[in-house]
């Protein structure tokens, strides 16, 4: 009983190392999103897609990349990390069905900086 | 652009009722989702309400009103392990938009 699965759980980056944030559910879920989650500001959405091949920019996509190659996975790319991408990343997903779909987060990933 | 308020901090006792407001003011409305949050835990969904009134879950319960942009989470029968972050979403389309949350303490 998987859900989403987030890898790593935990990572520290020298600035302007590159990195991917793994992301794979296996609910057969359309939509899938990554977030960030900084203190006082909530979640806020980095970059989205609605099914393969398909991917949207959402509020903060400067610096990041995402791709979506298959259903089930959906990495994310930081290009040349910067301090300012110290954060909390959760990837989540849902099905498009029905409006009442809850989105399914991953347990996140705790990214620093340096 | 979305605009979703929620109060910052609150703090209730054991066995007591607590209500978490929520404004918002979006571009777009397909419903209204409560998420629970631990501290270094991920969001777990709560409710949902795309109608006015009010739907109960448990010691839980949501309400909607539409036309005031407005909805709130009652906790009731408060329990330790109630203390949490929770956080108001709104759906635009297949989009959430968050609140900042609301961290509730729970004390004996």
């Amino acid at each position: 009983n998987a859900g989403v699965t987030q890898t790593p759980k935990f990572q520290v980056l020298k600035t302007g190392q590159s990195m991917t944030l793994q992301c794979a559910q296996d609910m057969n879920h359309e939509y899938m999103s990554w977030y960030r989650q900084d203190p006082g500001m909530g979640l806020r959405l980095i970059h989205y897609s609605v099914g393969a091949g398909i991917t949207d920019q959402g509020e903060v996509p400067n610096g990041y990349n995402v791709s979506r190659s298959t259903t089930e996975d959906f990495p994310l790319r930081l290009l040349s990390a910067a301090p300012s991408q110290t954060s909390v990343y959760f990837c989540a997903s849902s099905s498009i069905d029905r409006l009442n779909q809850p989105q399914h987060f991953g347990d996140g990933t705790r990214l620093s900086i340096l | 652009g979305q605009n979703i308020d929620q109060p910052t901090e609150m703090t209730a006792t054991e066995g007591a009722i607590v209500q978490i407001n929520c404004t918002y003011q979006t571009s777009g409305f397909n419903g209204l989702f409560w998420y629970q949050q631990h501290a270094g835990e991920a969001p777990t969904f709560l409710s949902y309400n795309v109608l006015d009134g009010l739907e109960e879950k448990g010691r839980f319960s949501s309400f909607l009103s539409r036309s005031k942009g407005y909805s709130y989470l009652l906790l009731k029968e408060l329990q330790m392990k109630d203390s949490a972050s929770y956080l108001c979403a709104v759906r635009t389309d297949y989009k959430l938009s968050f609140g900042a949350g609301t961290t509730v303490t729970v004390r004996a």
